[in-house]
């Protein structure tokens, strides 16, 4: 079955060590974002890629970085995680444009310690 | 922009009992709307979504949604729901080439 695959599914970090969360699909969309949801709470969308091209939402703080070297890997970059940005991390795919539905992967659950 | 309200943050039903969930969105121009269920430790599914056209939507599990745009409104109904339909719902609204915005969500308890 096509769809997005979030690695890991847990993962602990310390505060200020950099920290690395992938995602692929196999759904071959142009387009792939990345959410932050912190409990109770609706996702917030951190960024997202049309193709090669990176859109950072306004309020994205500059600790986070993304990365996507193909069509079916996404990858995103905490560089000094503190305990604030403990959270899940959802990434999600579409086809164009951004407004269709999206496909969320299973999220990683992010610790920092 | 758009905004999304979703009007009840739990609901509360027992078992085979009928249940609707409230969303209000705001918006100048046509959208899109989708409604999305989010189970502990899960990513988001989607449950139904419209885009044009009949504006009673049928999604996944038995559940459906109608559009109704003179009252700016999209409410997720379920005529009998299952204990395993207990989760966190999220609406969400979009228009053309904008990102999706979220509601706050409602979490669906289902009692025995």
């Amino acid at each position: 079955d096509a769809m997005v695959i979030q690695n890991p599914r847990y993962q602990v970090t310390q505060f200020g060590k950099p920290v690395t969360l992938s995602c692929s699909q196999t759904l071959n969309h142009n387009v792939m974002y990345w959410y932050q949801q912190k409990s109770s709470q609706a996702p917030k969308l951190l960024f997202h890629y049309y193709d090669k091209d990176f859109n950072n939402e306004a309020d994205t703080p500059d600790n986070f970085q993304s990365r996507r070297p193909n069509t079916s890997f996404c990858f995103l970059d905490i560089r000094s995680p503190g305990l604030g940005d403990a959270a899940m991390y959802l990434c999600a795919t579409s086809s164009a444009p951004l407004s269709y539905e999206q496909y969320f992967g299973p999220g990683t659950r992010l610790t920092v310690t | 922009a758009q905004s999304v309200t979703q009007l009840d943050s739990q609901v509360p039903v027992f078992e085979e009992a009928p249940v609707e969930l409230r969303c209000n969105y705001s918006s100048s121009v046509s959208v899109y709307l989708f409604w999305y269920v989010q189970y502990p430790n899960q990513g988001l599914q989607l449950l139904l979504k419209y885009l044009s056209g009949s504006t009673l939507v049928k999604g996944i599990n038995g559940f459906e949604a109608e559009f109704n745009k003179s009252q700016t409104s999209f409410h997720l109904r379920k005529p009998s729901v299952h204990i395993s339909d207990t989760a966190e719902y999220f609406c969400a609204v979009s228009v053309y080439g904008n990102k999706l915005v979220f509601g706050a969500g409602t979490i669906l308890r289902v009692k025995s």
